[in-house]
């Protein structure tokens, strides 16, 4: 019944390491999102895709690399893990990109570089 | 530049009101939206406003003023499980959802 579901849910790795969360949405939504939410509790967008297409892409180091197999999916891959990555990722969507569409967001990977 | 401002903390005591005020700077307005987030918890929706006015949905009502930049969440008959980060959030022209800080409510008996 989870309309955002994310997995991992906890993911602890060392520095250096790759490592992949997964996200899908249920609610028939074209635009998903990446969001990142630090230990200062501040939400900030990471990338955006409408209907498989990137929309918005933040300063983000190219180390983050989403993917989006179909609008249904999008996934965030990333490449050697720094110590400042440890946050909470939120996958998130919405029916459009704009105006009153509201953005549903997921439980939350919460990722923890040692 | 993009500019969200809502105070850190605020404490308030069950049965009680309170109004957690936001105020933005942003390029571009496109609507604001006010999320609930318990701790270890995803931001869930409370409430949506584009054009100047109250929105009331039950306890919580959200007021907007676009001319001052300006909106507050207005929780009513707090009850313990209202303990949470309200955030607010304005939407860019270009479909980004800004966010504030959040404000963190401690609702006392």
């Amino acid at each position: 019944d989870t309309a955002v579901s994310q997995t991992p849910k906890y993911l602890v790795t060392q520095m250096g390491n790759d490592k992949s969360i997964k996200c899908e949405q249920n609610l028939g939504h074209d635009t998903m999102y990446w969001y990142k939410q630090d230990s200062k509790k501040f939400l900030k967008i990471m990338f955006s895709y409408n209907n498989k297409e990137l929309i918005i892409n933040e300063t983000v180091p190219n180390r983050f690399s989403p993917k989006s197999p179909d609008k249904a999916h999008l996934n965030l891959h990333i490449n050697s893990l720094e110590l400042g990555d440890s946050a909470v990722y939120f996958c998130a969507s919405s029916q459009g990109q704009y105006s009153g569409n509201t953005i549903y967001f997921g439980e939350g990977s919460w990722l923890t570089v040692v | 530049g993009q500019n969200i401002d809502q105070p850190t903390e605020m404490t308030a005591t069950e049965g009680a009101i309170v109004q957690i005020n936001c105020t933005y700077q942003t390029s571009g307005f496109n609507g604001l939206f006010w999320y609930q987030q318990h701790a270890g918890e995803a931001p869930t929706f409370l409430s949506y406003n584009v054009l100047d006015g109250l929105e009331e949905k039950g306890r919580f009502s959200s007021f907007l003023s676009r001319s001052k930049g300006y909106s507050y969440l207005l929780l009513k008959e707090l009850q313990m499980k209202d303990s949470a980060s309200y955030l607010c959030a304005v939407r860019d022209p270009g479909g980004k959802l800004i966010f504030g800080q959040g404000t963190e409510l401690s609702v006392k008996p």
